[in-house]
């Protein structure tokens, strides 16, 4: 198994752009969560789906972050318009019923200027 | 007062040395409890689960004291190797939602 995938590994973008970031999780496993890594915060849980479906958006910031899992294949988390303070690691994790704990993506370095 | 608490160090040790990390949770209902390693700009990754009895891999020793909501990890032997943050991982009572600790970093010296 190729583990979760995350695309892209880096994004520099303008504050002001959209982002659009990707995640493949592990074939199988039906629990897939969004997270996002600060020095300062640290991981903090941004939303979570269960088949597909959101189960706790809570954590996500604010209207500009939105999150989709069109099928059990591929989620997307969206910021628009972006800020600098979204600047942070952006990691994705997958994981079923029983498992021991999350696997995670690599994650995508964003960087907004 | 935060839902996982960790000393976050740096734990600066000499090779060989024993180390021991701490956690304390604050949900009563957490069920399953883990501890993760992150190397530098890398994902977390899964070092072991914490059971009830205490359980141990290789170097690793884990514990968990449900009374006093407090998790464990000692690292005996260390090696340059080891060093990395070691995260605490709590779930909050219900479904896959595991809440991460700030982490602990962990630096062992030649």
């Amino acid at each position: 198994d190729a583990g979760v995938i995350q695309s892209p590994r880096h994004e520099v973008t303008e504050m002001g752009q959209e982002v659009t970031l990707r995640c493949k999780p592990i074939s199988g496993h039906d629990y897939l969560f969004w997270y996002r890594q600060t020095m300062m915060r640290g991981l903090e849980l941004l939303i979570y789906f269960n088949n597909n479906v959101p189960i706790d958006d809570s954590g996500m910031p604010e209207d500009r972050f939105s999150a989709k899992m069109p099928n059990a294949s591929f989620s997307t988390l969206k910021i628009q318009p972006s800020e600098p303070r979204d600047s942070a690691v952006y990691f994705c994790a997958s994981t079923t019923q029983g498992a021991y704990g999350y696997t995670f993506g690599s994650g995508t370095r964003l960087t907004v200027v | 007062r935060k839902e996982v608490e960790q000393d976050p160090g740096p734990f600066n040790v000499p090779e060989g040395a024993t180390v021991a990390f701490n956690c304390t949770y604050s949900n009563s209902a957490s069920q399953s409890f883990f501890w993760y390693r992150q190397d530098c700009r890398k994902e977390p990754k899964l070092l072991m689960s914490v059971y009830s009895s205490g359980n141990e891999d290789g170097r690793f020793t884990a514990q968990l004291n449900r009374a006093s909501q407090y998790i464990s990890l000692l690292i005996r032997d260390s090696k340059l190797s080891d060093s990395a943050t070691y995260l605490c991982v709590v779930n909050n009572g219900y479904g896959q939602n595991f809440v991460f600790g700030p982490g602990t970093r962990l630096s062992v010296l030649p």
